[in-house]
């Protein structure tokens, strides 16, 4: 079965500085991987996937994250965060037989300072 | 933003009573899931349903029964409430053609089992 481990509850930036966020997944196969945002007492939107092809995948608002296999990770990074990436960030692998069934981290709550 | 609405959004219930939440798409996708969210957990899955009539278990799935018998429906019912189904429900969907197709979720109804 596949897993996803966000080993950061809490990360704490100032307005301006970079930001990554970390994803350690398990799973047997290549995964198709995901990273959700959810600004409070909102849903979840997608910032970016990764399928296969180029490891360094785009997203939108300007994050970026590079899926990395022999660290069986799945970092996302911004260069210059804004007041208003202020959220929960979710990532998530799904099985590359079918998106039938997503697995979601615990999730990483981002607070940004002035 | 993908059609989903959830209704009700919140709700306040007492042990022992039946809850019924309804998702509503309008984008005729054919996957549609129910997740519930709650601190520390991240999002995990209920139920799922993969076409009209067909529906299967996800990973927290005791204590909840779901219906869909229309394309745009899918319903999601604890039938005797306990405090423990207090959460964050999110209806999901996927057009579910391709195994790279992305979920998009709905807004969430908070619930409160009293």
């Amino acid at each position: 079965a596949q897993s996803v481990t966000q080993p950061d509850i809490h990360i704490t930036v100032s307005e301006g500085a970079s930001l990554e966020l970390r994803c350690n997944y398990s799973y047997g196969a290549t995964p198709y991987l995901f990273w959700y945002v959810q600004s409070p007492g909102q849903g979840l939107q997608l910032l970016l996937k990764y399928f296969s092809g180029d490891t360094l995948v785009q997203g939108i608002k300007g994050f970026e994250a590079e899926f990395k296999r022999s660290q069986s990770s799945f970092n996302l990074r911004k260069p210059s965060v804004h007041w208003s990436d202020a959220a929960e960030y979710f990532c998530a692998v799904g099985a590359n037989f079918g998106n039938e069934k997503l697995t979601f981290g615990t999730g990483t709550r981002l607070t940004i300072i002035p | 933003d993908a059609g989903i609405t959830q209704s009700p959004r919140h709700k306040v219930t007492e042990t022992g009573t039946p809850v019924t939440l309804r998702c509503h798409q309008t984008e005729n996708h054919r996957y549609m899931y129910w997740y519930r969210q709650d601190p520390g957990h991240g999002l995990r899955l209920i139920h799922y349903s993969y076409g009209v009539k067909d529906t299967d278990k996800g990973e927290v799935s005791d204590g909840y029964s779901v219906s869909r018998s229309k394309t745009e429906d899918f319903l999601l019912t604890l039938e005797s409430a306990t405090s423990s189904q207090t959460s964050v429900y999110f209806c999901a969907i996927s057009a579910g053609y391709t195994k790279t197709d992305t979920q998009y979720f709905g807004p969430g109804t908070r619930l409160t089992v009293l």
